[in-house]
């Protein structure tokens, strides 16, 4: 049973760039969340698909967006980089929007320099 | 602003010994509460969620609620050089899905053989 799986693992971007990050869910998971973790910090909420459509988000400006296909796989992205999205960003899938029993992939590691 | 509130620690117990992990929360409203395990270098792992006032056990751990006083902990009974780790407290943000959590920084937990 595959769990959560992300890509890219890392990726080294510059200030002003484009990144998308991609997530498939667990076997039977049909929503996916997107949190961003800095260093020493605990995961922040960005926002939450299901059935392709944004449900809930965090508060994070709109160069932060986000996808969801028919097969329940997700993207994360963001543009014109800043340093300060120099984080981990984790993909979390569950089934359906009534639990925060959340499964996190090991996430992608994003510097910008 | 919402809050989740942890001491960061580290805190350091010997083997065998009780470890005792402490939230409190701001949001009055919130109705599910997580503890989730971090590993360093790794995604976060759910290992205890309790949404009723009281204590719920799980083997050697024990979450408690105290809703009146927005407080909820996490005791491991039998600590074991494996659960060190980092131990992140979530909550879920009243009025949004289950999957809109709000985590606290996390405590360093050090189980010392």
């Amino acid at each position: 049973d595959a769990g959560v799986t992300q890509s890219p693992t890392h990726l080294i971007k510059t200030r002003g760039q484009q990144v998308t990050l991609r997530c498939s869910p667990k076997s039977g998971h049909d929503t996916v969340s997107w949190y961003q973790q800095a260093l020493g910090q605990g995961p922040q909420f960005i926002f939450q698909y299901y059935e392709e459509e944004e449900r809930q988000r965090g508060n994070f400006p709109d160069r932060f967006s986000g996808h969801q296909f028919p097969n329940y796989s997700s993207e994360l992205n963001v543009n014109a980089l800043l340093l300060g999205d120099s984080a981990l960003y984790l993909c979390a899938s569950t089934r359906g929007l009534n639990t925060g029993e959340l499964f996190f992939g090991e996430g992608s590691r994003l510097t910008v320099l | 602003q919402k809050e989740v509130e942890q001491n960061s620690g580290p805190l350091s117990v010997p083997e065998g010994a009780i470890a005792s992990l402490n939230c409190t929360y701001s949001d009055r409203g919130s109705q599910s509460f997580f503890w989730y395990r971090q590993y360093s270098g790794k995604s976060p792992e759910l290992i205890m969620f309790i949404y009723s006032n009281g204590d719920k056990e799980d083997g050697r751990f024990t979450a408690q609620l105290n809703k009146a006083s927005q407080y909820v902990s996490l005791l491991i009974r039998d600590s074991q050089p494996s659960d060190s780790a980092t131990y992140l407290c979530a909550v879920n943000e009243y009025g949004g899905s289950q999957g809109n959590l709000i985590f606290g920084k996390g405590t360093k937990l050090s189980v010392k053989p």
